[in-house]
C-alpha cells in the first residue's frame, strides 16, 4: 500500500535560515505529489505539484521542491525563512486512480525570530 | 469568487444528536470531498464525490452520509454524533474528472465540530 511519510511532526528554524521539510512516499508507479500549506484556523492551499514535466518544481513564496526517484523523496525548501511561512505543512501522492490522495500526518513549521 | 464556501464555522452538539454540514463551491469543479483532519493524523476522506450524481466511500465513513445535491453543493451529514467525531472538518473541490486525483484541490476554511 502506498504512504507518505513526513520526518517531523515540528520543525524550527530562525528567521532567515534555510528550511527543509522531509517527505518520502512509497509507490512502484512515479507519482503526482503534492505540497499543501496551511495557515493557522485556515482551509490547505496548494503550494506546488509535480506531474513529471520537471524534477525541480517551484511554487509559491519562494519555496520548490526536488523530485528524486531514486530516493523515492519529495523534500520542500527554502533558502531563507520568514515569520510569514510559519504554518503547517502537508505532503500527498496520488493514486492515480480513484481519486484519492494519500497525505502526510503534516509538518509545523515554527520560526524564531 | 469565493471558492469553496462551509457553513457552519464552528459548532457544538450533544452525543446523539444529528447535523449537516453544507459545502458549495463556484469554480465548476466535477469532484468534491469531505475530509477530517485529527492532530497528528493529516486528513483523512471521509467521502468524495467524482461527477454530480456520484457518491463514494473513502477512508473512514462510518457514521456518515453525504449528498450531492447538484454540480455546486456536497453536503455531509451525521445522522446520531460521537464523540470521535469531533474534528476539523474541510469540504474541497478539483477539476478531475475521471478518477485520476491529479488535479489541484481547493478547500474551503474548514468546520469546528465538538460533540460532547
Amino acid at each position: 500500500a502506498q504512504s507518505v511519510t513526513q520526518l517531523g511532526s515540528h520543525v524550527s528554524v530562525s528567521e532567515g535560515a534555510l528550511v527543509l521539510l522531509r517527505c518520502n512516499y512509497s509507490s512502484s508507479v512515479p507519482p503526482y505529489l503534492f505540497w499543501y500549506v496551511q495557515y493557522p484556523n485556515q482551509g490547505l492551499q496548494l503550494l506546488l505539484k509535480y506531474t513529471s514535466a520537471a524534477t525541480l518544481v517551484k511554487g509559491i513564496n519562494g519555496f520548490e521542491a526536488e523530485f528524486k526517484k531514486s530516493e523515492t523523496s519529495f523534500h520542500l525548501t527554502k533558502p531563507s525563512a520568514h515569520m510569514s511561512d510559519a504554518a503547517e505543512y502537508f505532503c500527498a501522492v496520488s493514486r492515480n486512480s480513484n481519486y484519492q490522495l494519500i497525505w502526510g500526518a503534516g509538518t509545523k513549521l515554527i520560526i524564531k525570530p | 469568487n469565493a471558492g469553496v464556501t462551509q457553513t457552519p464555522k464552528f459548532q457544538v452538539l450533544k452525543t446523539g444528536q444529528s447535523m449537516t454540514l453544507q459545502c458549495a463551491q463556484d469554480m465548476n469543479h466535477n469532484s468534491m470531498y469531505w475530509y477530517r483532519q485529527d492532530p497528528g493524523m493529516g486528513l483523512r476522506l471521509i467521502y468524495y464525490s467524482a461527477s454530480e450524481g456520484t457518491t463514494d466511500k473513502g477512508e473512514v465513513p462510518n457514521g456518515y452520509n453525504v449528498s450531492r445535491l447538484n454540480k455546486r453543493e456536497f453536503s455531509l451529514r451525521l445522522e446520531s454524533a460521537a464523540p470521535s467525531q469531533t474534528s476539523v472538518y474541510f469540504c474541497a473541490s478539483s477539476e478531475d474528472f475521471g478518477g485520476a486525483g491529479t488535479d489541484t484541490q481547493y478547500f474551503g476554511p474548514g468546520t469546528r465540530l465538538t460533540v460532547l
